[in-house]
């Protein structure tokens, strides 16, 4: 079945700097989803992204879809405290029986003072 | 964004009780909802799609008698964990799919959080 990877898989980084993580896949989605979650919560949309090479913003945080479609990135700029919590990427497409998400393992961001 | 909202938040329940979960979309209509469980520092394991008026479907290895799932209107999907045990103890989160919208927007309830002792 579809799958998708993400990477990196955690990762630690000092306050004020910048963060990149990436998803790809071995099949083309037609939308690409960003998710934060914060322990003890469910997911928070992010960033929603319809067309292969649109380049979206909302904040701090910019994400790409791949013109391939098989791939997406998001990055965080300027990280602060708040911003540690688990990154999940989803695709989303057709397949013989509907909808279909797909979620990627996730991303931890642990954000040092 | 829509929200999806999740009752209990919480729910602490005794083996061999049954448990049932509710989710719902406040601001929108879902004709699809997703059920999930999430272990400790794991990622989302989705169990089965819920499509209003019809029977869900289930993901390879969820038992679809052990855990229930009625979808009956388009903003309220209820998940029955039957006769649980100790081992169905995890977070469970529901996210539901915005209807209409061209590409799909998917949003998540707050989730749930089952003991069984």
């Amino acid at each position: 079945g579809q799958q998708l990877n993400q990477s990196p898989q955690s990762m630690f980084i000092q306050e004020g700097e910048d963060v990149s993580m990436n998803c790809t896949s071995s099949s083309i989605f037609n939308t690409w989803l960003w998710y934060k979650q914060d322990p003890g919560e469910g997911p928070v949309l992010l960033i929603a992204l319809y067309k292969a090479g649109e380049l979206t913003s909302n904040g701090r945080l910019t994400a790409q879809f791949g013109i391939t479609r098989k791939d997406s990135f998001l990055n965080i700029s300027a990280s602060i405290p708040s911003d540690v919590g688990i990154y999940f990427c989803a695709g989303h497409g057709l397949d013989n029986y509907g909808q279909n998400f797909v979620f990627g393992p996730g991303t931890r961001l642990s954000v040092l003072p | 964004g829509a929200v999806v909202s999740q009752h209990p938040s919480w729910v602490i329940c005794k083996s061999g009780t049954s448990v049932k979960i509710e989710c719902r979309s406040l601001d929108f209509q879902a004709t699809t909802m997703f059920w999930y469980r999430q272990f400790p520092k794991q990622s989302l394991m989705l169990m089965a799609t819920s499509n209003e008026g019809s029977k869900a479907t289930y993901e390879q290895g969820v038992e679809k008698d052990k855990f229930l799932i009625n979808h009956a209107s388009l903003t309220l999907s209820t998940l029955t964990v039957t006769s649980a045990h100790p081992e169905d103890s995890s977070f469970y989160i529901c996210s539901a799919n915005e209807r209409g919208l061209a590409g799909g927007n998917l949003y998540f309830g707050p989730g749930t959080r089952l003991l069984v002792l």
